[in-house]
């Protein structure tokens, strides 16, 4: 196992309502992606942060949003929800932003918007 | 928009038995190419970054090349065991963004 955590693991939000994820990095990496992954689809990128500051965004609204903290933990906001969020979500550390460092992976949390 | 497409989309071998499957991305913009192997109820895990045309890779009995002027990878596993079920994800990295594909998800018969 990787020492990406997520948090909470599952979690049922209505329609309308905000939700934020959390997501603890691997030590001493300073880079973190997130990912959706709805039923039958690989995870989509939805945007990556790079220490602190965002680093590249997927085709998602802006009413998905994160932050990255000093110790390189990160948040995923997701404001007005809508039924199609319902999904997994992902987070993955890396040593470093560019495309040769592999991702670390946490177990992910499923949002279910009803 | 980026298509990184796998296939087959399901597999099953049996145990001892031998099998590959493929990964297809777009030809230009190539940065690196990411397989992962995803098991049931757990993270995915990494298993090779490949950066250079006709790269090889290989880690006990999965093995991996690459083919960035054609666009298409191969994954490769010697011997199947019951330990190799999983969803084996690869992604493309161009554009600054890492992007999937759907998976193949290969099942051992014992």
């Amino acid at each position: 196992e990787t020492g990406v955590t997520q948090s909470p693991t599952h979690l049922i939000k209505t329609r309308g309502q905000q939700v934020t994820l959390r997501c603890s990095s691997q030590s001493g990496h300073n880079t973190v992606s997130w990912y959706q992954q709805a039923l039958g689809q690989g995870p989509q990128f939805i945007f990556q942060y790079y220490r602190e500051e965002e680093n590249g965004r997927g085709n998602f609204p802006p009413r998905f949003s994160g932050l990255q903290f000093p110790n390189y933990s990160s948040e995923l906001n997701v404001n007005a929800l809508e039924l199609d969020d319902s999904a997994l979500y992902l987070c993955a550390s890396s040593l470093d932003r560019t495309s040769v460092y592999e991702q670390y992976f946490g177990p992910g949390t499923r949002l279910t918007v009803t | 928009i980026l298509n990184v497409e796998q296939s087959p989309q399901s597999l099953h071998v049996q145990e001892g038995d031998s099998t590959n499957f493929t990964c297809s991305f777009p030809s230009s913009n190539f940065y690196a190419l990411h397989w992962y192997r995803w098991e049931t109820a757990k993270s995915p895990e990494a298993l090779f970054v490949m950066t250079l045309n006709g790269d090889e890779k290989k880690k006990g009995r999965i093995s991996a090349t690459l083919n960035t002027k054609e666009g298409y990878s191969y994954l490769y596993i010697k011997g199947s065991q019951p330990e190799d079920s999983a969803t084996y994800l690869c992604a493309f990295f161009g554009n600054e963004k890492l992007t999937f594909g759907t998976g193949t998800r290969l099942t051992i018969i014992p």
